[in-house]
This record gives C-alpha cells, structure tokens and sequence, in this order.
C-alpha cells in the first residue's frame, strides 16, 4: 500500500511557467519529505528535501512548501525550463517510489 | 567518492538463464534497496536492507534473491530469467531518507 499519492502523473508547461507537483501523505510521523528527480536515462538523485519543522524551503527555482494540516507537500519550479523535463517522485520513510510525475517543459 | 556503483551496465539474457547484478556503496549507508523501472513507468521494490544479513522483501520479490555479507555490497540474483524480467534495475543506500542511486543496469531477456 502506497504511502503517498503523487499528482498530477503528467504535466506538460511551456518555457518560462510553473510547475506545480502534490504529495499527499496519511502517516504523520513522517520527519522528511524528499523530492527526486530522475532525468532520462539517469538514475533519480534528490532535488530538494524539507522538514517538518519548517514551511517552505527554496533552492534556486525549486521550492518545496509543506501543509501539515493538509498532510501535503508540493514541489513548485519557477520559470520552467526544458532541461527541468524530467520524472519527480516524491519518496515515503518505507522508499516505495510510487508512478512519479512526468514533466514536459515546451521550447 | 563513487556513491553507488551498479555492475554490469547493460545485460541480455536467454530466457531461463540466471545472472546476478552487482551493487557496491562506499558511503557506509546501513539502509539498501533494489528497484526495478519498467519503460514510462514508476520504481517499484524488489528487495531492500537494514543492514548486513538482514534482508526483507519489497513489493515484487518474485524471480529475484539477494544477500548482504557486508555493509557495502547488496547483489541481486536473477534465477531463471523469465521476458517479464526486462527492465532497468536501480540500486540504492540511503541514509537519514535522503536516497542515493546508482546508474542502474539494463536488462533484456530474450
């Protein structure tokens, strides 16, 4: 049983837009919510990772914004470009990965 | 520093023939795993590690066994290669959640 739900499973955006992806978790003893990124070919390697001490963590285009209430976390990447075309998985304690996102940025 | 070293990089198979793949970390993560991604498709657990001896099913172990002699090396077993066995195989160590990968291995089975 999957510990999160990922959405949407694809999302095409034009260059220059944002990227929004949602996490949805059940358990909230969760203390690490992780973003990967795996680019074709490649093998996933973190993006960025948050705690749930704080809200929003920002590294350069990438912002992870966390919702305790909500049991939700989110990956927004800013002014998209096309080397962002990748598949994002956000990643439970127990690392079973569920489907991903695939994000397609257009020239 | 390698970081997790996957062996080897591409593979074909006979059906019914066995193989194991190789997966080495130098980083002393006491925490493996084994996934394997079929094409368009998300990362599923074959097999995953706590630790040395100590090994624990995923979500698809069928057709597949692994070990752990030793902190750094986790090898994946492929018994009677089957077609539905072809897939990209990634190894992984992790410590405190955040994951590390290999490259992964390409497998066909023909």
């Amino acid at each position: 049983q999957q510990q999160v739900k990922q959405s949407p499973q694809s999302l095409i955006v034009q260059k220059g837009g944002i990227s929004i992806i949602n996490c949805a978790y059940e358990n909230t003893a969760f203390d690490y919510f992780p973003w990967y990124q795996q680019s074709p070919g490649k093998g996933p390697a973190l993006l960025i990772a948050i705690r749930p001490d704080v809200s929003e963590k920002k590294e350069g285009r990438f912002t992870i914004s966390f919702n305790k209430s909500a049991k939700q976390f989110s990956l927004h990447i800013m002014d998209s470009q096309p080397g962002d075309s990748a598949t994002y998985f956000c990643a439970p304690p127990d690392m079973r990965f569920g489907a991903g996102t695939r994000l397609t940025v257009k020239p | 520093n390698a970081g997790v070293t996957q062996t080897p990089k591409f593979r074909i198979l006979k059906i019914g023939q066995s193989m194991t793949l190789q997966c080495t970390q130098d980083m002393n993560h006491n925490y493996m795993y084994w996934y394997r991604q079929d094409p368009g498709m998300g990362l599923k657990l074959i097999y995953y590690s706590v630790g040395a001896g100590i090994t624990d099913k995923g979500e698809v172990p069928n057709g597949y066994n692994v070990s752990r002699s030793t902190t750094e090396d986790f090898p994946l077993r492929l018994e009677l290669a089957a077609p539905s066995q072809t897939s990209v195989y990634f190894c992984a160590s992790s410590l405190g959640g955040e994951a590390f990968f290999g490259q992964g291995t390409r497998l066909t089975v023909v």
